[in-house]
């Protein structure tokens, strides 16, 4: 299994831009969620999904969007990217289970000019 | 080799007892680690920072060893709500303060 794979890695956009990162994971997990994480602060919850066609806002939403047509995939999308977007991103999966294990990716470094 | 490493458990703890575990980290120029519980479904709660001179809450005390490059995370008299998966969670000191996450410790506490 790969796991959670995330990409990019790092971007860069100006702002006004739009994007999409992407998002996949290959262990059937039915909840996948989207963090962005700020220096001085912990994981905040962007958005989330339980399973195919159902998704939900987190505690920060606003400005982005998701969509989970597939089991595997949840791609988070930037609308029109603003400098306070600046920030580390990660998707993460997981069973759905109480006491289940949270999968991560390798994060997206995103800086927005 | 992984950058953050734990044990995955799972941790099979007597209600009352103490259990510990430990995380391992290869970057030496690591700045700041914490302890976060986490959930399926649930946003990780972070327990605690971990300092170099070691921090307690409560019930759980957590060290920093940076000469062999682990943290460490103690639970006395533990509960049954204290099951939960444990994860490591260690800052680099690149100019991002990227994340690196271990991939969990299961603690189970039993009646």
């Amino acid at each position: 299994n790969a796991g959670v794979t995330q990409t990019p890695k790092f971007q860069v956009l100006k702002t006004g831009q739009s994007m999409t990162l992407q998002c996949a994971q290959d262990m059937n997990h039915e909840y996948m969620s989207w963090y962005r994480q700020d220096p001085g602060m912990g994981l905040r919850l962007i958005h989330y999904s339980v399973g195919a066609g159902i998704t939900d806002q987190g505690e920060v939403p606003n400005g982005y969007n998701v969509s989970r047509s597939t089991t595997e995939d949840f791609p988070l999308r930037l609308l029109s990217a603003a400098p306070s977007q600046t920030s580390v991103y990660f998707c993460a999966s997981c069973r759905g289970g109480t006491n289940e294990k949270l999968f991560f990716g390798s994060g997206t470094q995103l800086s927005v000019l | 080799r992984k950058e953050v490493e734990q044990d995955p458990g799972p941790f099979n703890v007597p209600e009352g007892a103490t259990v510990a575990f430990n995380c391992t980290y290869s970057n030496s120029a690591s700045q700041s680690f914490f302890w976060y519980r986490q959930d399926c479904r649930k946003e990780p709660k972070l327990l605690m920072s971990v300092y170099s001179s070691g921090n307690e809450d409560g019930r759980f005390t957590a060290q920093l060893n940076r000469a062999s490059q682990y943290i460490s995370l103690l639970i006395r008299d533990s509960k049954l709500s204290d099951s939960a998966t444990y994860l490591c969670v260690v800052m680099t000191t690149d100019s991002w303060g990227k994340l690196q996450f271990g991939a969990g410790t299961q603690v189970v506490v039993t009646p």
